[in-house]
């Protein structure tokens, strides 16, 4: 079955730690992206990347880092720098980045700081 | 100014009974995209529906469909003969073109409407 992973579901941090959160797809869908959610609010994107190798930042980069060097793989660090990265976090991927192509997502990692 | 605007922060409606779910949007883009998620108690983000900003028809999809009007930039989700699996959170999200001058990679997300059915 073709689709998007995340690991782990529930996800537990000491204050100054950094952490990586997993996305994998199987898809073969050229963009990624990461979005974090807050309680009671839509989605605001971290992060994309339009092709291996290559990613740009989004709304609220500050305090996360990305790398792209699989197509299926785009892990999101989340440094001690964050301030409050509390949070819900959403991986997705679409085929291109074309404003048309929907994007599809992942089931998501909870994020805890402790 | 908010992009996209969910005015029903909740919304109630019995077993096998429609619904609207109300969505408006704001872009001075003339290609744009308007998507609708699906997000129950488990948080996966699921894909409902789509529609183009050049698509003449409304956009269908079993039991979802969307009322498009977009003179008056509003894009509503109609949910015919709803189940109780359908309660969850529905959010609204609009993708605008690269005229825009800003990104055309991010969706832009409503803050949700939080859908019950009742049986």
């Amino acid at each position: 079955d073709g689709g998007i992973t995340q690991s782990p579901k529930y996800l537990f941090r000491k204050e100054g730690q950094n952490v990586t959160l997993s996305c994998e797809q199987n898809l073969n869908h050229d963009a990624m992206y990461w979005y974090r959610q807050d309680p009671g609010q839509g989605l605001r994107l971290i992060y994309y990347s339009q092709i291996v190798n290559d990613f740009q930042k989004g709304d609220i980069a500050e305090g996360y880092s990305v790398s792209r060097e699989k197509k299926e793989s785009f892990p999101l660090t989340v440094t001690s720098a964050q301030k409050n990265p509390t949070a819900f976090y959403l991986c997705a991927s679409s085929i291109s980045p074309a404003s048309t192509d929907t994007q599809y997502f992942g089931p998501g990692t909870r994020l805890t700081v402790l | 100014a908010q992009k996209i605007t969910q005015t029903q922060p909740g919304m109630f409606v019995q077993e096998k009974e429609a619904v609207t779910l109300d969505c408006t949007y704001d872009t001075s883009d003339q290609s744009y995209g308007l998507f609708w998620y699906k997000q129950p108690s488990s948080g996966e983000m699921i894909f409902l529906i789509y529609q183009g900003s050049y698509d003449e028809q409304n956009a269908t999809e079993g039991r979802y469909s969307l009322n498009f009007q977009k003179a008056r930039k509003s894009a509503n989700l109609v949910i015919s003969a709803s189940q109780l699996g359908d309660s969850a959170m529905y959010f609204c999200a609009m993708r605008e073109g690269r005229s825009s001058g800003g990104s055309n990679y991010k969706l832009t997300f409503g803050k949700g409407t939080l859908l019950t059915v009742n049986p």
